[in-house]
Order: C-alpha cells, then structure tokens, then sequence
C-alpha cells in the first residue's frame, strides 16, 4: 500500500478554473502538509493541519484552500487558477512526538493553460 | 526561521568518483537536519537524518552526512556513485518541535546531481 498517496498525478486546466487535488495517508500521522515546487525545483510550505487545525499558512493566496474532512485526508482546492499556479504539488505527513521525517507523495504536476 | 544554502545547483560527476553536496543552515540553538532525494518525476524520499549522537550520520544507498555545528553545515558525501544516483538533493531543517500541533521544516533550493557514464 502507498503511504501517502495523490490524485491526480497529473492535471491541465484553463486559467479561471477551480480544480482540487487528494491526499490520503494510511501512517496514522498526526499532521499533513501541502507543498509547491516550482520549476526551479524549489519546494515551498503551503499549509499543514494537525488535527483538523490549520497551523501554517505561508502567505498563499486565498485562492488556494486545504480541506481535511478527516486525519488520514487533506484535499487541496485551488480556485480560479492562475498561470503561475503551474508546478507540482507534493503532499506529505509526519508523526506527533516526532521521528524528525516527512513521508511524501508522489507529487500532482499541475498545468495551467 | 531558519534558512538553508545549498550552494551548488548543479554537480556533475563521474561514475565511481566521490561526490559531496554541500549544506549550510543559519544558526540555532539546536536543530534537526535531513538529506532527501527526489529521483525523476517522483516525490521525495529520507535519505538520511541527524537528530543528536555521533555527528556522522549513514543512510540510505551508501550516501552519509556530517553535522558540524560549528560551521552550521551538513554536507552530503559519498565515496563512489553510480548512474542510480542521479536525482535532485534536498538539505532539510527542522529546528523546533512545535508539540502536538506538527513540525516545521526548511528545506534548501536542491541541488541536481548527474552521473556521468
């Protein structure tokens, strides 16, 4: 079984568009994580929720939204989409009381036209 | 906040050669420091990671690391790479543990490394 695991892998929209992307993990961690990585490869923290909270929100547009209807799930939607939102957006977890690691997905290459 | 240099964005090196990657993160009391490879159109993987303990750290595919606290580095090392080896490399920071609301990391803008045939 993949740990943590996204859908879809791959996505092309139109500018204007609201499109969302899933996350799942089957750890039992206590904290999920979305991250965005450029075309240059640079990975920057979006959010992060533990236990349904929202505990980091690193200047993203509120056009972009994290839902968590439960611990093993945070859902990423992303409204009227911008050319810039292009890159891929990566997924992870890691465990309260901490083993210093994050487990990542394998990423959702977001393309925007 | 923490900060995280990789000062090279790209090495290339010859199959079998010796290869480092080098870290450098800003200065805290204490820190937490990984090394994580992301192979080709994949997420990203633990490569190796230091906590606390002996100062070199070993992971994964033969790669291993060396916390120096007093040049704030973490350089990545291995003695002889091969093809598989090719991938982007992440140094990572952690410097608190924020409780039970999760933790926050710094990771560096990579750098790609290309073997060589």
């Amino acid at each position: 079984d993949t740990a943590v695991s996204q859908t879809p892998k791959y996505l092309v929209t139109q500018m204007g568009n609201d499109k969302s992307i899933k996350c799942e993990q089957n750890l039992g961690h206590d904290t999920m994580y979305w991250y965005k990585q450029d075309s240059k490869k640079f990975l920057k923290i979006m959010f992060s929720y533990n236990n349904k909270e929202l505990i980091i929100n690193e200047t993203v547009p509120n056009r972009f939204s994290p839902k968590s209807p439960d611990k093993a799930h945070l859902n990423l939607h992303i409204n009227s989409l911008e050319l810039g939102d292009s890159a891929v957006y990566f997924c992870a977890s890691s465990q309260e009381g901490w083993t210093g690691e994050l487990f990542f997905g394998e990423g959702s290459r977001l393309t925007v036209l | 906040a923490q900060s995280v240099t990789q000062l090279d964005s790209q090495v290339p090196v010859f199959e079998e050669a010796p290869v480092e990657l080098r870290c450098n993160y800003s200065s805290s009391v204490s820190v937490y420091l990984f090394w994580y490879v992301q192979y080709p159109n994949q997420g990203l993987q633990l490569l190796l990671k230091y906590l606390s303990g002996s100062t070199l750290v070993k992971g994964i595919n033969g790669f291993e690391a060396e916390f120096n606290k007093s040049q704030t580095s973490f350089h990545l090392r291995k003695p002889s790479v091969h093809i598989s080896d090719t991938a982007e490399y992440f140094c990572a920071v952690s410097d608190r543990y924020l409780g039970n609301t999760g933790n926050q990391f710094y990771f560096g803008t990579g750098t790609s490394l290309t073997v060589i045939p």
